[in-house]
């Protein structure tokens, strides 16, 4: 199981150019979220998918962003004409279920990427 | 409005010092807290997950605590080494599925 795969790790735009990232989730999970990182903050939680539906997207900005986790293949976040303010690390994360039964040892609820590290030159 | 805050922001301490990261968050109606250590440039570790009926979780050298009613938790680390070094960061959620609220985190540097 190679986790929450995430490509690219590394993307470069110049403003304006378009940007897709993408995540797949780890075998057997159906749920998808993503979260941006600015410089110097935590993360923030953007959207939250399931296969073909969009279930919570209110830390979307409502321009130029989207979001799709289609039947099949990864779920991709698309970002239309970047700007600077767009640069930031995009962390995809899975789980496999709404809400888990957990053991006392505290296992993952979600599993993230290593991240997709944007700059809008 | 959840918010989660992270005090201090920044740590620097000898090895072998024992370390106390705090976190504490304005609404407590969540569903569980979970800490994680983060890499530079690398993703997310889950290191403790503490559920809103349990008051601690440990993990070899690592205790965190959850105080729901005063909207606080702590992690503890033992011993630390310098391959604790790191950002460790304090995420709550509330709602029904997995929407983590996360705080700005506590870059740790521990010095042999």
């Amino acid at each position: 199981n190679a986790g929450v795969m995430q490509n690219p790790r590394h993307l470069v735009r110049r403003r304006g150019q378009e940007a897709r990232l993408r995540c797949s989730p780890m075998k057997g999970h159906s749920h998808v979220y993503w979260y941006r990182q600015l410089p110097e903050e935590g993360l923030k939680f953007m959207v939250y998918l399931q296969k073909e539906n969009i279930i919570d997207e209110s830390g979307m900005p409502k321009e130029r962003f989207s979001a799709e986790f289609p039947k099949e293949g990864p779920s991709i976040l698309r970002i239309q004409q970047v700007v600077r303010g767009d640069s930031a690390a995009y962390f995809c994360a899975s789980s496999p279920l709404i809400r888990t039964v957990l053991p006392p040892s505290g296992a993952n609820v979600l599993t993230f990427g290593a991240g997709s590290r944007l700059t809008v030159l | 409005k959840q918010e989660v805050t992270q005090i201090p922001a920044a740590l620097s301490v000898p090895e072998g010092e024992n370390l106390v990261l705090n976190c504490s968050f304005t609404d407590s109606a969540i569903y569980n807290l979970q800490w994680f250590r983060q890499d530079p440039g690398k993703g997310l570790t889950s290191l403790l997950l503490i559920q809103s009926s349990q008051r601690e979780q440990t993990s070899g050298r690592l205790n965190a605590s959850l105080d729901k009613s005063s909207g606080r938790s702590t992690l503890y680390i033992a011993a630390s080494q310098p391959g604790d070094s790191a950002t460790y960061l304090c995420a709550v959620a509330s709602g029904g599925y997995n929407k983590l609220i996360f705080g700005a985190g506590t870059r740790l540097a521990v010095h042999p």
